[in-house]
């Protein structure tokens, strides 16, 4: 089992370019969640989805922000245009619909994102 | 959701047993009390997750008093890899979960 796979593993950009950030959940999940994490604000939930339909974007930070699920089998979050306060490393998590009751979420190794 | 409140850091040595404690006033009925850790540079794992009582696996013990509205993550004999920042988090199954700043514990020689 490979885990969730992020790509690319490390970005560095320039203010005003647009970056796209992809996901690969575990096989057979159905949930797949985006988070970011920086040091002033912690871990935040950006978006997740549920049998590849978003359920709560609540966390996305403004329209810049956009995120798909086009397929079970992978998702992408996309800043539009891209500004220096949006780096921080993000994350991509997963869940297995067969543990029922269960709130273990299967985390990516995480996106370092860098704006200049 | 409810919120969590847990020690922003603790110092502990090798061989300790650790607690750490979170409060969870507002929990509601069909919340779970999950814990989650996180090394540098890599994603949370989850460690342990109840919703009353105690729960113990192979890693972590976790205690829940009747009145659900704390929880204490037991650690036992802790080594230097223990180091790491934790999580405590509360929430019903498989929906969206809010992660704290979690509480940051050193292990020392």
């Amino acid at each position: 089992d490979a885990g969730v796979i992020q790509s690319p593993r490390h970005e560095v950009t320039e203010m005003g370019q647009e970056v796209t950030l992809r996901c690969k959940p575990i096989s057979g999940h159905n949930s797949l969640f985006w988070y970011r994490q920086t040091m002033m604000r912690g871990l935040e939930l950006l978006i997740y989805f549920n049998n590849n339909v978003p359920i709560d974007d609540s966390g996305m930070p403004e329209d810049r922000f956009s995120a798909k699920m086009p397929n079970a089998s992978f998702s992408t979050l996309k800043i539009q245009p891209s500004e220096p306060r949006d780096s921080a490393v993000y994350f991509c998590a997963s869940t297995d619909p067969g543990l029922a009751g269960s709130n273990e979420q299967f985390f990516g190794p995480g996106t370092r994102l860098t704006v200049l | 959701l409810a919120k969590t409140t847990q020690p922003i850091s603790m110092d502990s040595y090798e061989g300790q047993e650790v607690n750490i404690t979170c409060s969870h006033n507002n929990i509601a009925t069909n919340d779970y009390i999950t814990w989650y850790q996180q090394f540098p540079s890599q994603g949370p794992r989850f460690i342990i997750q109840g919703y009353k009582t105690k729960v113990t696996n192979e890693v972590a013990s976790l205690f829940i008093p009747a009145d659900r509205k704390s929880s204490t993550l037991s650690l036992p004999r802790v080594s230097l890899s223990d180091t790491a920042v934790y999580y405590c988090l509360v929430g019903g199954s498989q929906g969206n979960l809010i992660f704290g700043k979690g509480t940051k514990l050193s292990v020392k020689p």
